[in-house]
Protein backbone atom coordinates (compact mmCIF):
# COMPACT_ATOMS: atom_id res chain seq x y z
CA UNK A 1 0.00 0.00 0.00
CA UNK A 2 1.62 3.21 -1.08
CA UNK A 3 0.48 7.28 -0.31
CA UNK A 4 -2.56 8.07 1.64
CA UNK A 5 -5.27 5.64 2.74
CA UNK A 6 -8.77 6.56 4.30
CA UNK A 7 -11.24 4.55 5.43
CA UNK A 8 -14.07 3.67 5.15
CA UNK A 9 -14.39 5.46 1.96
CA UNK A 10 -18.07 5.95 2.07
CA UNK A 11 -20.54 6.37 5.34
CA UNK A 12 -23.94 6.80 6.52
CA UNK A 13 -24.28 7.45 10.21
CA UNK A 14 -27.49 9.07 11.78
CA UNK A 15 -27.04 12.49 14.26
CA UNK A 16 -26.86 9.87 17.59
CA UNK A 17 -24.71 7.56 16.11
CA UNK A 18 -20.69 7.58 16.73
CA UNK A 19 -18.45 6.72 14.33
CA UNK A 20 -14.49 6.88 13.43
CA UNK A 21 -12.96 7.36 10.23
CA UNK A 22 -9.20 6.56 9.41
CA UNK A 23 -6.14 7.72 8.00
CA UNK A 24 -2.56 5.64 6.97
CA UNK A 25 0.32 7.35 5.22
CA UNK A 26 2.99 5.27 3.83
CA UNK A 27 5.11 8.21 3.17
CA UNK A 28 7.16 8.69 6.70
CA UNK A 29 5.53 12.09 6.71
CA UNK A 30 5.46 13.67 10.06
CA UNK A 31 2.35 16.21 9.59
CA UNK A 32 -1.22 15.07 8.86
CA UNK A 33 -4.20 16.93 8.31
CA UNK A 34 -7.82 16.95 8.26
CA UNK A 35 -10.05 18.62 5.95
CA UNK A 36 -13.53 19.09 4.57
CA UNK A 37 -14.80 19.15 1.45
CA UNK A 38 -18.24 20.68 0.62
CA UNK A 39 -19.97 21.11 -2.82
CA UNK A 40 -19.27 24.58 -4.16
CA UNK A 41 -16.76 25.49 -1.21
CA UNK A 42 -12.97 25.46 -0.93
CA UNK A 43 -11.49 22.90 1.34
CA UNK A 44 -11.38 23.95 4.67
CA UNK A 45 -8.41 22.82 6.92
CA UNK A 46 -9.72 21.50 10.52
CA UNK A 47 -6.76 20.40 12.02
CA UNK A 48 -2.98 19.85 12.12
CA UNK A 49 -0.26 17.59 13.47
CA UNK A 50 3.02 17.78 13.46
CA UNK A 51 4.85 15.59 14.84
CA UNK A 52 1.66 13.53 16.85
CA UNK A 53 1.13 17.05 18.18
CA UNK A 54 -2.15 18.63 17.16
CA UNK A 55 -1.17 22.29 16.22
CA UNK A 56 -4.34 23.46 14.46
CA UNK A 57 -7.51 23.48 15.47
CA UNK A 58 -9.46 25.83 12.78
CA UNK A 59 -12.57 26.46 15.18
CA UNK A 60 -13.75 22.76 14.71
CA UNK A 61 -17.26 21.90 16.99
CA UNK A 62 -16.45 19.25 19.42
CA UNK A 63 -18.41 17.22 18.03
CA UNK A 64 -15.81 16.06 15.61
CA UNK A 65 -12.58 14.50 17.44
CA UNK A 66 -9.50 13.98 16.27
CA UNK A 67 -6.75 11.58 17.57
CA UNK A 68 -3.19 10.82 16.06
CA UNK A 69 -1.81 8.12 17.73
CA UNK A 70 1.64 8.03 15.95
CA UNK A 71 3.12 9.85 12.62
CA UNK A 72 1.35 7.36 10.71
CA UNK A 73 -2.22 7.60 11.42
CA UNK A 74 -4.95 9.77 12.11
CA UNK A 75 -8.49 9.34 13.26
CA UNK A 76 -11.48 11.32 12.81
CA UNK A 77 -13.85 10.75 15.94
CA UNK A 78 -17.60 11.62 15.21
CA UNK A 79 -20.12 11.84 17.34
CA UNK A 80 -23.88 13.70 17.33
CA UNK A 81 -23.09 14.89 13.95
CA UNK A 82 -25.73 17.45 11.85
CA UNK A 83 -26.96 16.94 8.35
CA UNK A 84 -24.52 19.95 7.30
CA UNK A 85 -21.82 17.85 8.38
CA UNK A 86 -22.47 15.60 5.28
CA UNK A 87 -19.24 16.11 2.92
CA UNK A 88 -16.10 14.32 1.43
CA UNK A 89 -13.58 14.62 4.34
CA UNK A 90 -9.93 14.54 3.22
CA UNK A 91 -6.59 13.77 5.30
CA UNK A 92 -3.04 14.66 3.99
CA UNK A 93 0.36 14.49 4.96
CA UNK A 94 2.99 16.43 4.53
CA UNK A 95 7.16 15.66 5.60
CA UNK A 96 6.71 18.36 8.18
CA UNK A 97 4.44 21.48 7.87
CA UNK A 98 6.34 23.27 5.24
CA UNK A 99 5.95 20.78 2.56
CA UNK A 100 3.82 19.66 -0.57
CA UNK A 101 1.00 17.79 1.33
CA UNK A 102 -0.36 14.49 -0.21
CA UNK A 103 -4.04 14.12 -0.05
CA UNK A 104 -5.80 10.56 0.32
CA UNK A 105 -9.19 9.30 -1.75
CA UNK A 106 -11.45 10.95 0.83
CA UNK A 107 -14.35 9.06 3.01
CA UNK A 108 -17.76 10.37 1.72
CA UNK A 109 -20.40 11.38 4.47
CA UNK A 110 -23.56 11.30 5.10
CA UNK A 111 -25.79 12.26 8.43
CA UNK A 112 -29.13 11.58 8.00
CA UNK B 1 -9.03 38.02 5.80
CA UNK B 2 -6.49 35.84 3.64
CA UNK B 3 -8.13 34.71 0.52
CA UNK B 4 -7.43 32.71 -2.89
CA UNK B 5 -9.65 33.17 -5.93
CA UNK B 6 -10.26 31.30 -8.97
CA UNK B 7 -11.78 33.57 -11.46
CA UNK B 8 -13.88 30.64 -13.49
CA UNK B 9 -15.67 28.05 -12.09
CA UNK B 10 -16.40 26.15 -15.02
CA UNK B 11 -14.81 26.01 -18.04
CA UNK B 12 -15.12 24.09 -21.84
CA UNK B 13 -12.82 23.70 -23.99
CA UNK B 14 -13.08 21.51 -27.18
CA UNK B 15 -9.00 19.23 -27.77
CA UNK B 16 -5.73 20.77 -28.94
CA UNK B 17 -7.05 24.59 -27.16
CA UNK B 18 -4.75 26.14 -24.93
CA UNK B 19 -6.25 26.91 -21.69
CA UNK B 20 -5.38 29.17 -18.38
CA UNK B 21 -7.06 29.35 -15.26
CA UNK B 22 -6.82 32.36 -13.15
CA UNK B 23 -5.78 32.35 -9.22
CA UNK B 24 -4.91 35.31 -7.52
CA UNK B 25 -4.15 35.46 -3.35
CA UNK B 26 -4.65 38.15 -0.98
CA UNK B 27 -1.37 37.64 1.43
CA UNK B 28 1.29 39.68 1.62
CA UNK B 29 4.82 38.39 2.03
CA UNK B 30 6.16 35.17 1.11
CA UNK B 31 3.94 32.87 -0.23
CA UNK B 32 4.62 28.82 -1.50
CA UNK B 33 1.92 28.03 -4.20
CA UNK B 34 0.23 25.26 -5.17
CA UNK B 35 -2.24 23.53 -7.86
CA UNK B 36 -3.82 20.35 -7.49
CA UNK B 37 -5.92 18.32 -10.00
CA UNK B 38 -8.52 15.78 -8.91
CA UNK B 39 -9.79 13.82 -12.04
CA UNK B 40 -12.99 12.34 -11.72
CA UNK B 41 -13.39 9.62 -8.83
CA UNK B 42 -9.93 10.03 -8.25
CA UNK B 43 -7.75 11.69 -5.23
CA UNK B 44 -6.16 15.28 -5.19
CA UNK B 45 -2.95 15.39 -6.72
CA UNK B 46 -0.34 18.16 -6.86
CA UNK B 47 -0.33 19.35 -10.20
CA UNK B 48 2.73 21.69 -9.55
CA UNK B 49 4.86 24.27 -7.04
CA UNK B 50 6.49 27.40 -6.54
CA UNK B 51 8.63 27.94 -3.42
CA UNK B 52 11.34 29.63 -4.64
CA UNK B 53 13.33 30.77 -7.87
CA UNK B 54 11.77 30.57 -11.57
CA UNK B 55 8.51 32.07 -11.34
CA UNK B 56 7.64 29.77 -14.57
CA UNK B 57 6.96 26.65 -12.76
CA UNK B 58 6.62 23.35 -14.94
CA UNK B 59 4.31 20.45 -13.94
CA UNK B 60 3.68 17.07 -14.74
CA UNK B 61 1.16 16.09 -17.77
CA UNK B 62 2.69 19.31 -19.67
CA UNK B 63 0.67 22.13 -17.15
CA UNK B 64 2.61 25.00 -16.63
CA UNK B 65 2.03 28.29 -13.73
CA UNK B 66 3.69 31.74 -13.59
CA UNK B 67 4.04 33.42 -10.53
CA UNK B 68 3.81 36.90 -10.72
CA UNK B 69 4.19 38.74 -7.29
CA UNK B 70 3.42 42.17 -8.59
CA UNK B 71 -0.31 40.97 -9.43
CA UNK B 72 -0.55 38.43 -6.51
CA UNK B 73 -1.52 35.13 -9.30
CA UNK B 74 -0.23 32.24 -10.07
CA UNK B 75 -2.42 31.06 -13.17
CA UNK B 76 -2.22 27.58 -14.48
CA UNK B 77 -1.34 27.48 -18.03
CA UNK B 78 -1.56 24.61 -20.73
CA UNK B 79 -0.54 24.75 -24.04
CA UNK B 80 -2.91 22.41 -25.87
CA UNK B 81 -5.14 20.21 -23.69
CA UNK B 82 -6.74 16.37 -23.52
CA UNK B 83 -9.61 14.75 -23.02
CA UNK B 84 -8.14 13.63 -20.25
CA UNK B 85 -7.25 16.88 -18.33
CA UNK B 86 -11.06 16.78 -17.84
CA UNK B 87 -10.87 17.66 -14.31
CA UNK B 88 -11.48 19.92 -11.05
CA UNK B 89 -8.17 22.35 -10.52
CA UNK B 90 -7.83 23.80 -7.51
CA UNK B 91 -5.19 26.52 -6.59
CA UNK B 92 -3.77 26.83 -2.88
CA UNK B 93 -1.52 29.14 -1.44
CA UNK B 94 0.21 29.46 1.90
CA UNK B 95 1.70 31.90 3.73
CA UNK B 96 4.30 31.96 5.54
CA UNK B 97 3.18 34.31 8.56
CA UNK B 98 0.11 31.23 9.07
CA UNK B 99 1.53 28.72 7.96
CA UNK B 100 -1.89 27.33 6.75
CA UNK B 101 -2.55 26.17 3.12
CA UNK B 102 -5.57 27.74 1.86
CA UNK B 103 -7.39 26.72 -1.10
CA UNK B 104 -9.47 28.51 -4.03
CA UNK B 105 -12.99 27.02 -4.29
CA UNK B 106 -11.73 25.43 -7.43
CA UNK B 107 -12.60 25.19 -11.27
CA UNK B 108 -13.90 22.70 -13.51
CA UNK B 109 -12.50 21.89 -16.23
CA UNK B 110 -14.59 19.85 -19.17
CA UNK B 111 -12.72 19.29 -22.22
CA UNK B 112 -14.68 17.97 -25.32
CA UNK B 113 -12.96 15.14 -27.47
Amino acid sequence: ETGVTQTPRHLVMGMTNKKSLKCEQHLGHNAMYWYKQSAKKPLELMFVYNFKEQTENNSVPSRFSPECPNSSHLFLHLHTLQPEDSALYLCASSQTTTYEQYFGPGTRLTVT
Amino acid sequence: AQSVSQHNHHVILSEAASLELGCNYSYGGTVNLFWYVQYPGQHLQLLLKYFSGDPLVKGIKGFEAEFIKSKFSFNLRKPSVQWSDTAEYFCAVRSSNTGKLIFGQGTTLQVKP
